[in-house]
């Protein structure tokens, strides 16, 4: 069983849609990203969690740490949203501080919006 | 403000052969990450540096090794190729771990392309 699942693997939508991905994880971290990687490899990082909520614009990140969940939603999709999303989880507390490098990623959700 | 900056961004190599590989962090990140993505895998950490040591290492055999300079700068070198290092390498920058300014935010290169034939 992989440390980091999400689910769907595959997500279709119609454009205007309410979207939904999950993250499920089984190690303890301090922190969850979600990220975006569109086609021709680029990725940028939507939201760094380590607790609650974060909003931004058509996005919004939760995560739940005693049920080891998160979850990305996307509200009014676009076409322009179609990309792999991944969850990624880790950092690595030592005398220096805590490293947010060291990251066990999900294995991404494609998501195809239609317009 | 400049982005992170991965140089070459594609290369195609022979097996035996080696390869390095470069990242140029936003200014002012000092540390840097790296990441192996390839269709059957998909993102694997390699290693993490801050201040010219490695911090972090993933899984991966000896043949891959990084270093990173006194500029932030970062290197990774895979010697001795074989076909399923062909992959999308990625870096990633970041605020020095654990003062103030670091939000945990990671920023990403567009990624070196490697094929090994």
């Amino acid at each position: 069983k992989n440390e980091v699942e999400q689910s769907p693997q595959n997500l279709t939508a119609q454009e205007g849609e309410f979207i939904t991905i999950n993250c499920s994880y089984s190690v303890g971290i301090s922190a969850l990203h979600w990220l975006q990687q569109h086609p021709g490899g680029g990725i940028v990082s939507l939201f760094m969690l380590s607790s609650g909520k974060k909003k931004h614009g058509r996005l919004i990140a939760t995560i739940n740490i005693q049920e080891k969940h998160s979850s990305l939603h996307i509200t009014a999709s676009h076409p322009r949203d179609s990309a792999v999303y991944i969850c990624a989880v880790g950092g690595v507390m030592d005398a220096g501080g805590t490293s947010y490098g060291k990251l066990t990623f999900g294995q991404g959700t494609i998501l195809t919006v239609h317009p | 403000k400049a982005g992170v900056t991965q140089t070459p961004r594609y290369l195609i190599k022979t097996r035996g052969q080696q390869v390095t590989l470069s990242c140029s962090p936003i200014s002012g990140h000092r540390s840097v990450s790296w990441y192996q993505q390839t269709p059957g895998q998909g993102l694997q950490f390699l290693f993490e540096y801050f201040s010219e040591t490695q911090r972090n290492k993933g899984n991966f055999p000896g043949r891959f090794s990084g270093r990173q300079f006194s500029n932030s700068r970062s290197e990774m070198n895979v010697s001795t190729l074989e076909l399923g290092d062909s992959a999308l390498y990625l870096c990633a920058s970041s605020f020095f771990p654990g003062g103030p300014a670091n939000t945990g935010e990671l920023f990403f290169g567009e990624g070196s392309r490697l094929t090994v034939l």
